[in-house]
């Protein structure tokens, strides 16, 4: 069965700092990876996703993540965080056709300082 | 205009009791979904359904129960609720279950059960 790592539940960065949030994923089959952001309180809203093509993957609020399939990871990056960035972060995927649920992993919370 | 909304935000109530909780998209969408987020931020899938037709059961109890009136209403009927059942519960919806189309989400809906 497919599931996500996320590899840290907690990343502490100082504002204007860069960040990498881990995300692994098992599947022996072909993906579709995504990142999700929790704002306190919110639902989730999509920050990007990869599909196919190119494997350096750029979404909203200037986050980017690469698809990495021999490392089979999906990992999330910001060269320069804000204190808005705060925030719960979910790796997810489906796997085995282009049809499915979402499996997620366990999120990562962001906290960014001044 | 919101574009998946639910109702109540916040739902206190006893053990064994049943309720309901309402979602509604405006958004056009064929296929709509109910997320479980527990107490660890754990998101898992509960039920999807892509024209009023039920397409995954994630081994739920049967307790929970989806109701979909029309296209763009998803409920979810929980009977005889236990303390196992608090958690945020999310609606979502996409124009289809292909993962080349994004997932809503709605705003959430916490459930304590006491």
């Amino acid at each position: 069965a497919q599931s996500v790592t996320q590899l840290d539940s907690q990343v502490p960065v100082f504002e204007e700092a860069p960040v990498e949030l881990r995300c692994n994923y098992s599947s022996s089959v072909s993906v579709y990876l995504f990142w999700y952001v929790q704002y306190p309180n919110q639902g989730l809203q999509l920050l990007l996703k990869y599909l196919s093509g190119s494997t350096l993957v750029k979404g909203i609020n200037g986050f980017e993540a690469e698809f990495n399939k021999s490392q089979t990871s999906f990992h999330l990056r910001k060269p320069s965080v804000h204190i808005s960035d705060t925030a719960e972060y979910f790796c997810a995927v489906i796997s085995g056709g282009s049809q499915g649920n979402l499996i997620f992993g366990k999120g990562t919370k962001l906290s960014v300082k001044p | 205009d919101t574009a998946v909304s639910q109702t109540p935000k916040y739902l206190v109530t006893q053990m064994g009791n049943d309720k309901s909780i309402k979602c509604e998209q405006n958004l056009g969408h064929d296929t709509m979904y109910w997320y479980k987020q527990d107490s660890k931020k754990f998101l898992k899938i509960m039920f999807s359904y892509n024209n009023k037709e039920l397409i995954i059961n994630e081994t739920v109890p049967n307790r929970f129960s989806p109701k979909s009136p029309d296209k763009a209403h998803l409920n979810l009927h929980i009977n005889s609720l236990e303390l196992g059942d608090s958690a945020v519960y999310f609606c979502a919806s996409s124009q289809s279950l292909s993962a080349y189309n994004e997932q809503f989400f709605g705003p959430g809906t916490r459930l304590t059960v006491l």
